[in-house]
């Protein structure tokens, strides 16, 4: 089993649509959770954090589910620019520290 | 504020070559990270340097190497180049490591080809 899974998508979504997306992860060590978008052909670039309480940012959601290990995106009224992947990480520290990526899920706005 | 920089952008190199690539993390970051992005695959960690220290590295060979500076930039070194070692590769810092709480911020990567 993937240390951190996602679904890889690609997810269609018209301009307007809700969307979210999930990811579980499989150390119940894990310490800390982030959610990075990442453009073709680009590095990844921190989206937000993600806290226990849950927390926004504008037209995006995160949530963190430590009970059943995963963490949500939910990302409201997409627009064009939000066509990218979507990249779940984790942090834990188990006699050393140690960041994960997910694969990554695709998604694609269109008009 | 200055992002991560990495230089060069685009490296070629041929089989059994070495590469080596650079990376100065934003000022006042002490911890550099080396990551290997291979087409189409997702990010697999490679290498964590602290305060001039190597922290931890993940399952690649030992002809990857690296090391950091005084002034906390990186260097990435790959010897005997193999062809499967073309891939993108991403430098990220973050501030003192021991929070496992910091984000990382990412440099623009290096494109290494090996023909």
């Amino acid at each position: 089993r993937k240390e951190v899974e996602q679904d890889p998508g690609p997810f269609n979504v018209p301009e307007g649509a809700t969307v979210a997306f999930n990811c579980t992860y499989s150390n119940s060590a894990s310490q800390s959770f982030f959610w990075y978008r990442q453009d073709c052909r680009k590095e990844p670039k921190l989206l937000m954090s993600v806290y226990s309480s849950g927390n926004e940012d504008g037209r995006f959601t995160a949530q963190l589910n430590r009970a059943s290990q995963y963490i949500s995106l939910l990302i409201r009224d997409s627009k064009l620019s939000d066509s990218a992947t979507y990249l779940c990480v984790v942090n834990l520290n188990t006699g050393g520290f140690k960041t994960i990526f997910g694969a990554g899920t695709r998604l694609f706005v269109k008009a | 504020e200055a992002g991560v920089t990495q230089s060069p952008t685009h490296l070629i190199k041929t089989r059994g070559q070495q590469a080596t690539l650079r990376c100065s993390p934003i000022s006042g970051h002490t911890s550099v990270y080396w990551y290997q992005q291979a087409l189409g695959l997702g990010l697999q960690f490679l290498l964590w340097y602290d305060e001039g220290e190597e922290r931890n590295r993940g399952n690649f060979p030992p002809r990857f190497s690296g090391r950091q500076f005084p002034n906390y930039s990186s260097e990435l070194n790959v010897n005997a180049l193999e062809l499967e070692d073309s891939a993108l590769y991403l430098c990220a810092s973050s501030p003192r490591s021991g929070m496992v709480s910091y984000e990382q911020y990412f440099g623009p990567g290096t494109r290494l080809t090996v023909t």
